[in-house]
């Protein structure tokens, strides 16, 4: 079966450090992978895709993710964080093996960033 | 305005009650999906449509219908609502033009059930 996992549930970091939420995914074949963001009462936003090529994709607010296929993992990195990307992380895979393309999601991380 | 606009935003009823939440969008998708959000468990599909004649269930669709009216209307409904559908739920769309695009979300509309 397809399953997304985020092994933390809160992720606690200090204004200017380097930042790291988590994700490993099981999936057949190739994956594509994303990460959304979102905000209190806000609708969950695109952060940034993998799809093929670079394992290191860069996406929106400096946010990078780096894809390892032999850990199966999907890392959301900054180099430096800042208070205003405290918000609710999720990791996402596409199904496509099915062919519904149905995304599955992670249960979610949320980041602390403290001033 | 927003792409993908939910109503109602809030909205608290009481047991047995019929609920639809409606949602529209201007970006011209034909796939629109229904999810719902609970702390801890991430967000679950619960209905999915690829276009104005085609509906499918998600993973937790019991209890829940949904019918896409128009291209740019999916609604959501609980025919008799239960406290355990208490949740955030949310509307997507995504574009058909490639199998890799991404989803586009509404604000989300937050029920309570009573």
């Amino acid at each position: 079966a397809q399953s997304v996992a985020q092994p933390e549930d809160q992720v606690n970091v200090a204004e200017g450090n380097p930042l790291t939420v988590k994700c490993t995914y099981s999936v057949s074949g190739n994956p594509y992978l994303f990460w959304y963001v979102q905000y209190p009462n806000r609708g969950l936003q695109f952060l940034l895709k993998y799809i093929t090529g670079d394992n290191l994709v860069k996406g929106s607010y400096g946010f990078e993710a780096e894809f390892n296929k032999s850990q199966t993992s999907f890392h959301l990195k900054k180099p430096s964080a800042l208070v205003s990307d405290s918000a609710l992380y999720f990791c996402a895979v596409r199904d496509k093996q099915t062919g519904t393309y149905k995304y599955i999601f992670g249960t979610g991380t949320r980041l602390k960033v403290l001033a | 305005d927003a792409d993908v606009t939910q109503t109602p935003r809030n909205r608290i009823t009481k047991t047995g009650k019929r609920i639809m939440l409606e949602c529209s969008q201007t970006k011209g998708h034909d796939r629109m999906y229904w999810y719902r959000q609970d702390p801890g468990l991430g967000l679950r599909l619960i209905y999915y449509s690829f276009d104005v004649k085609d509906i499918n269930k998600g993973e937790i669709s019991d209890g829940y219908s949904v019918s896409r009216q128009a291209q740019a209307k999916f609604s959501l409904s609980l025919e008799s609502a239960i406290p355990n559908q208490t949740a955030l739920y949310f509307c997507a769309t995504q574009s058909p033009s490639t199998e890799t695009g991404e989803l586009f979300f509404g604000e989300g509309s937050r029920l309570t059930v009573l």
